[in-house]
């Protein structure tokens, strides 16, 4: 096991577009999670996913913005009609703990999003 | 929700200097994590702990539960360092996720 995989780790867009990322967790953690990270910011939590089920999600993810693990393996994140405001890196996790902010946590490297 | 201070946001050293980097959070947790992430992005964990004190290599971590208050020490800094240092902990609130500080940026100079 590699770890956590992310694709693309860049992306650059026009305005309007639509964008896809993939993150392929470690095979055995039943846990992921998407986080935003903006320039010279801490990380921000978007969504979370035990096994298929997507259990929570912030009110940073606008209705725009939609997360899907299907089969919970790998977990796909969707950007419709992309704005500037959405240019961050997108971060994926994931942990295989039954109360997860107390387990360890995996990160990918990232997909850097750059909407122009 | 838990919030998150680190401290300070910008640190420079000169090679072999002791580096200390603080992390302070609002509301009681049982583990808090400590990250580095290198300018590619990447986030790589480099502890989790939950009372005392953790080492490895050159890198010890604290934590008072007490005072909710947490620090990252590196000894003899080298360049190779040079990254940014984020604390980051359980949001609470019935939220599964983490809150994380807005992270340290540490720059060793030879």
């Amino acid at each position: 096991d590699t770890g956590v995989s992310q694709n693309p780790r860049h992306k650059i867009t026009k305005r309007g577009q639509n964008v896809t990322f993939r993150c392929d967790p470690i095979s055995e953690h039943n846990r992921l999670y998407w986080y935003r990270q903006t320039l010279g910011q801490g990380p921000e939590f978007l969504t979370y996913f035990q096994n298929e089920a997507q259990l929570e999600k912030s009110r940073l993810l606008s209705d725009r913005f939609s997360a899907e693990r299907p089969k919970g393996s790998f977990s796909t994140l969707e950007i419709q009609r992309t704005e500037q405001g959405d240019s961050a890196m997108y971060l994926c996790a994931s942990s295989g703990g039954g109360i997860a902010a107390n387990y360890g946590y995996t990160f990918g490297s990232g997909t850097r999003l750059t909407v122009v | 929700k838990n919030e998150v201070e680190q401290s300070p946001q910008n640190l420079t050293a000169q090679e072999g200097e002791f580096i200390t980097i603080n992390c302070s959070y609002s509301v009681g947790i049982s583990a808090l994590h400590w990250l580095q992430q290198h300018p590619g992005g990447g986030i790589v964990s480099l502890f989790m702990l939950s009372s005392g004190k953790k080492k490895h290599g050159r890198l010890i971590a604290t934590i008072n539960i007490q005072e909710k208050h947490s620090s990252l020490h590196i000894t003899a800094s080298h360049p190779r360092d040079s990254a940014v240092y984020i604390c980051a902990v359980p949001s609470g609130g019935g939220a599964d996720g983490l809150t994380f500080g807005k992270g340290t940026h540490l720059i060793i100079q030879p």
